[in-house]
């Protein structure tokens, strides 16, 4: 069963405009979620967490935002640059089993020069 | 080296042969993951080592899969009497001390593909 879902495999952006990517979960009693970012041939590597006492989180130009009653987060990537092709999956954990992370299936992000 | 290291970066191998994956964490990290990453789906979660503590091997598909890690550092994961659905990308992850807060740290994982 996939508790954490990310439903548009991939997404083209303009350089220079708004990314957003969304995520789903179905379980609610995640409390903290991630965002990788990986490149082809290599290991995922993180970007950014969120825990569930936050509804919105920023570093740089990456903001996750989280909605609990919607079991919603949404990772926005502003100005978007070529360097940020990549795809991003996020991932969530419970505070029952802090240790085991369950991943979303990963949008493939292209942004256009 | 400065981050995970994984070996080999590609395996193929026969459908029923066993197969052994190893893993270097970053030094000093007590937590240690495995996961695979299937075909156009996401990284699914296979076992947990935290320091001295008994794993967590939830995530073992069936008793063909088992892991061990040594000493508290490398670990390895051996696959018996592979099958067409092994193939994959495995992953290993290792973090600090292990935890939601503690960001993973991936090598760039092993290519494994059963004939």
């Amino acid at each position: 069963d996939q508790q954490v879902k990310q439903n548009s495999p991939s997404l083209s952006v303009q350089e220079g405009r708004i990314s957003i990517l969304n995520c789903d979960y179905t379980n609610s009693m995640f409390d903290y979620f991630l965002w990788y970012k990986k490149y082809p041939a290599e290991g995922p590597t993180f970007l950014i967490s969120i825990s569930s006492i936050k509804d919105k989180n920023e570093d740089g130009r990456f903001t996750v935002f989280l909605n609990k009653s919607a079991k919603h987060l949404s990772l926005h990537i502003v100005p978007s640059q070529p360097g940020d092709s990549a795809v991003y999956f996020c991932a969530a954990s419970a505070p029952y089993n802090f240790n085991k992370f369950y991943f979303g299936s990963g949008t493939k992000l292209n942004v256009k020069p | 080296g400065a981050g995970v290291s994984q070996s080999p970066s590609n395996k193929v191998t026969e459908k029923g042969k066993d197969v052994e994956l190893r893993c270097d964490p970053i030094s000093g990290h007590t937590a240690l993951y495995w996961y695979r990453q299937s075909l156009g789906q996401g990284l699914e979660f296979l076992i947990y080592f935290q320091g001295n503590s008994a794993p967590d091997k939830s995530g073992l598909p069936s008793d063909r899969f088992s892991a061990e890690r040594t000493g508290g550092s490398v670990s390895t994961l051996t696959i018996q009497r592979t099958q067409q659905e092994d193939s994959a990308v495995y992953l290993c992850a290792s973090s600090a001390q292990g935890g939601s807060n503690q960001p993973q740290h991936f090598g760039d994982g092993t290519r494994l593909s059963i004939l």
